[in-house]
């Protein structure tokens, strides 16, 4: 099946600094998400890119959706203590806003230092 | 009250035990997901259903089955539970903004 490679699997960081994560695919996806959980939570969009080469901003998140189709990547920029949490890529074929099945990364587990 | 809302929060049950967890939205959505959580995997899909009569296995179904009861109430259980089901478990409903998970049931086989 359809499989996405998130990395890095974590991040030790001071709080402040900037992060950024990405995901590849072998497969081309039609969407891209990401997602935030925090503990004892389920998970919440954060962003999500319909286009390629689209590029996206949350407030300090900003996301991007490659030309391949193949990968995306998410950066937080200057991090604070309440962005620890763990951060997952997700992904589908289907067209639009109609979603299907969902394939998500691995996981990025952050840890922001004060 | 939260848009999707799975019991029990936690379990732990002893191996064969038969267990089923529960989902339930307010959302209105058709469509209905589970999903197992393990650490180092991500999220994988166990079973989903687009509307009442729609049941479709995930890439991880071995083990499980579900019932969709009514739009709003879709429940997975494992018929005879065995450790390597020890997981968390989430629930979600899609609308055309994505999808909508519960805060998760954590299971514990024994």
């Amino acid at each position: 099946g359809q499989q996405l490679n998130q990395s890095p699997q974590s991040m030790f960081i001071q709080e402040g600094e900037d992060v950024s994560m990405n995901c590849t695919s072998s497969s081309i996806f039609n969407t891209w998400l990401w997602y935030k959980q925090d503990p004892g939570e389920g998970p919440v969009l954060l962003i999500a890119l319909y286009k390629a080469g689209e590029l996206t901003s949350n407030g300090r998140l900003t996301a991007q959706f490659g030309i391949t189709r193949k990968d995306s990547f998410l950066n937080i920029s200057a991090s604070i203590p309440s962005d620890v949490g763990i951060y997952f890529c997700a992904g589908h074929t289907a067209g639009g806003t109609s979603y299907g099945k969902l394939t998500f990364g691995q996981g990025t587990i952050l840890t922001v230092h004060p | 009250d939260a848009d999707v809302t799975q019991t029990p929060r936690n379990r732990i049950t002893k191996t064969g035990k038969r267990i089923m967890l529960e989902c339930s939205q307010t959302k209105g959505h058709d469509r209905m997901y589970w999903y197992r959580q393990d650490p180092g995997l991500g999220l994988r899909l166990i079973y989903y259903s687009f509307d009442v009569k729609d049941i479709n296995k995930g890439e991880i179904s071995d083990g499980y089955s579900v019932s969709r009861q009514a739009q709003a109430k879709f429940s997975l259980s494992l018929e005879s539970a065995i450790p390597n089901q020890t997981a968390l478990y989430f629930c979600a409903t899609e609308s055309d903004y994505g999808y909508t998970f519960g805060s998760g049931t954590r299971l514990t086989v024994v």
